[in-house]
């Protein structure tokens, strides 16, 4: 159990156009989910912490007006680039918390492949 | 904030060898965990230390965390191609977030 999936794997968008993931917790229901960004030959970088119902908390320096959280129910979070440029091209990755778990271990989409032409 | 540093950045071994990754804080860990990812791929969970001198085993790999909980290592024992990623480790901050280490690139050589 304690499956994340990440639609779609992959996409090419053109600049100024926006795009959207969806993070979805297939066999649980996830108290909170993640989103990190990683580009190439680096590590994850958290972006924002998202909970069912509520505002996403960014971390600093990621702009909530570009990189739109809704989280509508338990299964599932979305992220949506707007507007999109080059410099967005990168590695997406969710993660998600399971609801009633007593320890914060992440389970892990398999990313998104953003690459912004 | 904490921070988490890994070495090395990138190792390349012989088929068969033993290797060990580290990973040190700049502060108390109160869970660590590791994990590897295939490049362009998802992040594969390892295991979690939580207490200070426990140690834990998965097939080949065992990870150790310091009685003083600010340092983490992970050892593979006779590496195999299949052992090839990047192993990352991270940390719990407050609100059940999660930081990273900059990873360590495994390379096996058959």
């Amino acid at each position: 159990g304690a499956v994340v999936s990440q639609h779609p794997s992959w996409v090419i968008c053109k600049s100024g156009t926006s795009v959207k993931i969806e993070c979805r917790s297939l066999d649980f229901q996830a108290t909170t989910m993640f989103w990190y960004r990683q580009f190439p030959k680096q590590s994850l970088m958290l972006m924002a912490t998202s909970n069912e119902g509520s505002k996403a908390t960014y971390e600093q320096g990621v702009e909530k007006d570009k990189f739109l959280i809704n989280h509508a129910s338990l299964t599932l979070s979305t992220l949506t680039v707007t507007s999109a440029h080059p410099e967005d091209s990168s590695f997406y990755i969710c993660s998600a918390n399971k609801l009633g778990s007593a320890s914060y271990e992440q389970y892990f989409g398999p990313g998104t492949r953003l690459t912004v032409t | 904030s904490q921070e988490l540093e890994q070495s090395p950045q990138s190792l390349i071994v012989q088929e068969g060898k033993n290797l060990t990754i580290n990973c040190t804080s700049s502060k108390t860990l109160y869970g660590l965990y590791w994990y590897k990812q295939k490049y362009g791929e998802g992040l594969i969970f390892l295991m979690m230390l939580q207490k200070g001198g426990e140690e834990k085993s998965h097939e080949k790999i065992t990870a150790k965390l310091d009685e003083k909980k600010q340092q983490s290592s992970l050892h593979i024992t006779a590496s195999q191609p299949s052992h090839a990623g990047i192993y990352l480790c991270g940390a719990d901050e407050f609100g059940g977030k999660l930081i990273f280490g900059q990873g360590t690139e495994l390379s096996v050589k058959p």
